[in-house]
């Protein structure tokens, strides 16, 4: 069964910020929330994650409601090599860190 | 840094023949894994090493996949025989261990066709 909800595709504009939703309305007090993004012909690539708190790194921001139920990764200044498959994922946090279960992602096409 | 590497990176067979790819983890890295992925849908586990002990291989198709890890570094995955609903992108990934939600670094992937 899918843990996570996404949006199939999705477009944005160069240069303007880009925010892709996640739905995770069963999502257990012990899982994180994963992003991932494939660039077409490459493998997927770690974008970050996140328990509870908001997250910011090089990459993106990760905004997580308060009954984390939903999640949004926003790449804050979309270029045209952000064009990819964007994963959301919820993984389980114990010894062996569960595995990573990709859904189909959201395509997302940044323009000019 | 290099990155995980395998290869071949695009490989093209006829039904029935064997076919293995090869997968170099990055250096240090103790778990090593192996993806299926299947056009236009994200990848899926096929085993897991922790070194030389697979941990979890429950969905490798064990009638014609097998794997090993021998000196726990690199990793060969075969296929014999090889069907037709077997062509897909075989991507292999590493990460320090798996305890503590390592971040796992993705290979370019396998492209396999099999006619």
């Amino acid at each position: 069964d899918a843990k996570t909800t996404q949006p199939p595709s999705m477009d944005c504009a160069e240069g303007r910020a880009a925010n892709l939703p996640c739905n995770h309305s069963t999502i257990s007090g012990n899982e994180y929330v994963y992003w991932y993004r494939q660039i077409h012909s490459q493998g997927p690539q770690y974008i970050i994650h996140g328990l509870k708190n908001n997250e910011t790194n090089e990459m993106a921001s990760l905004i997580i409601t308060e009954d984390r139920k939903s999640s949004t990764l926003i790449l804050p200044h979309a270029t045209l090599r952000d064009t990819a498959v964007y994963y959301c994922i919820v993984r389980v946090a114990n010894d062996s860190w569960g595995k990573l279960q990709f859904g189909a992602g959201t395509q997302v096409v940044v323009t000019p | 840094e290099a990155g995980v590497v395998q290869s071949p990176r695009y490989k093209i067979i006829e039904k029935k023949q064997p076919v293995a790819f090869w997968c170099n983890p990055i250096s240090g890295h103790n778990t090593l894994y192996w993806y299926l992925q299947n056009l236009g849908q994200g990848p899926e586990l096929l085993i897991r090493y922790e070194n030389e002990e697979a941990v979890d291989d429950s969905q490798l198709p064990k009638d014609r996949f097998s794997a090993e890890r021998l000196k726990g570094v690199d990793s060969t995955l075969k296929i014999q025989p090889a069907e037709l609903g077997d062509s897909a992108v075989y991507l292999c990934a590493s990460s320090p261990s798996s305890g503590g939600g390592e971040t796992q670094y993705f290979g370019p992937g396998t492209r396999l066709l099999v006619l």
